[in-house]
């Protein structure tokens, strides 16, 4: 069985930077795609991008782009997030999901709260 | 980017009732819908697939259908632990997109 499990809650100032990790096991990691979503509080899910382990391509929300790099390091079988220039309108949970492609989610990590204040 | 739109945005139910949520797409995405239940402080998880894909595990009394713009999630019997919020997402194109979701109550 598949289990992504992200690192702990962060806060930072407007301005600042954050790297989520998202630790995977259970599967070949270099098989499936990870994609990053995050959920404001009370709203709804917000697709960011998604990262290939295998061949370290990476693909961001258009609105992201120049802020946001998602990369992963197969040694560990871990995927990161790096999203820089936080805003207030960037506090979020964050979650990584895996998928067989890019279409679809079947196993999601716990969700990181990301706080901009 | 596609669009979305859910409804109703909520719904208020008894256990035993038949539910059905609609996802209509702002331009034809073929099957390329998955459809996903989250409860409160949990992460989404995946209950159909291609439209209408039952994924495994996921209890029979979940289904999905349409295609093109105008989609469809059924349960047909509501049980407890289904009262939750509800999204699509399309995978036609990039960027993926979500539903704003329907939250399905205890009436």
């Amino acid at each position: 069985q598949a289990h992504l499990v992200q690192s702990g809650p962060e806060v930072r100032k407007p301005g600042a930077s954050v790297k989520v990790s998202c630790k995977t096991s259970g599967y070949s990691f270099a098989t499936y795609i990870i994609t990053w979503v995050r959920q404001a509080p009370g709203q709804g899910l917000e697709w960011m991008g998604y990262v290939n382990p295998y061949s370290g391509n990476a693909n961001y929300v258009e609105s992201l782009q120049g802020r946001v790099t998602m990369t992963t390091d197969t040694s560990t079988k871990t995927a990161y997030l790096d999203l820089r220039n936080l805003t207030s309108g960037d506090t979020a949970v964050y979650y990584c999901a895996r998928g067989l492609s890019t279409e679809w989610f079947d196993f999601w990590g716990q969700g990181t709260l990301v706080t901009v204040s | 980017a596609i669009q979305l739109t859910q409804s109703p945005p909520s719904l208020s139910a008894f256990v035993g009732d038949r539910v059905t949520i609609t996802c209509r797409a702002s331009q034809a995405i073929s099957n390329a819908l998955a459809w996903y239940q989250q409860t409160p402080g949990k992460p989404p998880k995946v209950l159909i697939s291609d439209a209408s894909t039952l994924e495994s595990g996921v209890p029979s009394r979940f289904s999905g259908g349409g295609s093109g713009t105008y989609f469809t999630l059924s349960i047909s019997s509501l049980q407890p632990e289904d009262f939750a919020t509800y999204y699509c997402q399309q995978f036609y194109s990039f960027p993926r997109t979500f539903g704003q979701g329907t939250r399905v109550e205890v009436k």
